[in-house]
């Protein structure tokens, strides 16, 4: 049982151009999302988060939408550029089910991104 | 600097051996995590703990064992009744207010 689903397993977009990653989740008790990039052979990196009481969060270059009703999020990268070429994780975690700390994540597929020049 | 120091980066083991993966943190964290991530998955959770002498079974904890004597360290045994254990394995830490900090990973071999 997929909880968390990152439908596209990659995307291309060209240098300056906007990145749009998605991910879509079923367990209505996931109340904090996040997103991490990953690199081959390394350990994940945080990127941006988002609670379930907004429904935007943006730092720099990086927003993440939610959408509650359809139980949809997605990353925003503009402008891409070619270091952002990576792994991109979509994560949930149930903050408000009780008394667990921050890394108890659900983990999409993850998404291919790659930026050409 | 602070971080999470996860050793060895390469692990070679043979059919029905244990072998330990060894995960380190100096950033005073309470919670301690251990993933695996096959490839084209995401990452799935096997055993967490929140503070020492404590720790709870994730989503895929058969096959694998942990210890939590330490705040700084969480150790996973990775046991011969784990059919499948060739695999990525990253070791997080978190607080209880921020997210968590992943190490480098550990790729365990069977061969």
């Amino acid at each position: 049982d997929q909880q968390v689903k990152q439908n596209s397993p990659s995307l291309s977009v060209q240098e300056g151009r906007i990145s749009i990653l998605n991910c879509d989740y079923t367990n209505s008790m996931f109340d904090y999302f996040l997103w991490y990039k990953k690199y081959p052979a390394e350990g994940p990196t945080f990127l941006i988060s988002i609670s379930s009481i907004k429904d935007k969060n943006e730092d720099g270059r990086f927003t993440v939408f939610l959408n509650k009703s359809a139980k949809h999020l997605s990353l925003h990268i503009v402008p891409s550029q070619p270091g952002d070429s990576a792994v991109y994780f979509c994560a949930a975690s149930a903050r408000a089910a009780g008394g667990t700390s921050y890394g108890k994540l659900t983990f999409g597929q993850g998404t291919i991104l790659t930026v050409h020049p | 600097d602070g971080g999470i120091t996860q050793s060895p980066k390469y692990l070679f083991r043979k059919e029905g051996q244990n072998v330990t993966l060894s995960c380190e943190q100096n950033l005073n964290h309470d919670a301690m995590y251990w993933y695996r991530q096959d490839p084209g998955q995401g990452l799935r959770l096997i055993y967490y703990s929140q503070i020492v002498n404590d720790f709870q079974k994730g989503d895929i904890a058969e096959g694998y064992s942990v210890s939590r004597e330490k705040k700084e360290s969480f150790p996973l045994t990775v046991t011969s009744a784990q059919k499948n254990p060739t695999a990525f394995y990253l070791c997080a830490s978190s607080t209880w207010t921020q997210e968590a900090f992943f190490g480098q990973g550990t790729r365990l071999t069977v061969v």
